[in-house]
């Protein structure tokens, strides 16, 4: 079965520092992964996801997730914190292309001034 | 484009009430998804429709948990009776169609949040 971790229910990082939220998944074929994110109050909205092809991903308000297949992980990172990224952020994997989505608990970030 | 409708966003009820929430989804997106959300925890998919069929509800309890996608658009998910353990936020969910190698997008709505006293 799938599953995925994510390390640290809540990360705090400064204005302008590297975020870097972790993500791990299990799998027993190359899956699909996403990230996504939740403002308060508010559905989700996907970030970046991985399908095939380049391991580094890019997506938007400026993070990107790079896969690396030999230690099953799918860390997301953005050079600079913005007050606006503090949310919540979820990792996903889906083993094909027909199956159903699995979350991760989710990384709660705060930014601070 | 519009997004993806939910109503109503907030609920409150007592346990062993009934209660059902609403969704439309994006036009022209043939799935639909029912996700529950229990605090402090990732969205767990109760319900997928394809068109007005069910693909998966493997995760769905069929004892209390109910779900329709009326002439494949609107959908409704009825929870009866509810249970304590049902407080969490509903969210619904649409793409325009499963399979297509992982590329499609799911669009989230709002989500409802149940609160079951």
């Amino acid at each position: 079965a799938q599953s995925v971790t994510q390390l640290g229910s809540h990360v705090s990082v400064s204005e302008g520092a590297l975020v870097l939220l972790r993500c791990n998944y299990s799998s027993s074929v190359p899956p699909y992964l996403f990230w996504y994110v939740q403002y308060p109050n508010q559905g989700l909205q996907l970030l970046l996801k991985y399908t095939t092809g380049a391991t580094l991903v890019k997506g938007i308000n400026g993070f990107e997730a790079e896969f690396k297949k030999s230690e099953t992980s799918f860390h997301l990172t953005k050079p600079s914190a913005h007050m606006s990224d503090a949310a919540e952020y979820f990792c996903a994997v889906m083993r094909t292309s027909y199956d159903k989505v699995i979350f991760g608990p989710g990384t709660s970030l705060s930014v601070i001034p | 484009e519009a997004g993806v409708a939910q109503s109503p966003r907030y609920k409150i009820i007592e346990k062993r009430q009934s209660v059902a929430f609403w969704c439309n989804p994006i036009s022209g997106h043939a799935t639909l998804y029912w996700y529950q959300q229990i605090l402090g925890q990732g969205p767990k998919l109760l319900i997928q429709f394809q068109n007005n069929g069910v693909v998966d509800d493997s995760q769905l309890p069929k004892d209390r948990f109910s779900a329709e996608r009326l002439k494949g658009v609107d959908s409704t998910l009825k929870i009866q009776p509810a249970k304590l353990e049902d407080s969490a936020v509903y969210l619904c969910a649409s793409s325009l169609i499963i399979g297509q190698g992982g590329t499609d997008t799911q669009y989230f709505g709002p989500g409802t949040r149940l609160t079951v006293l």
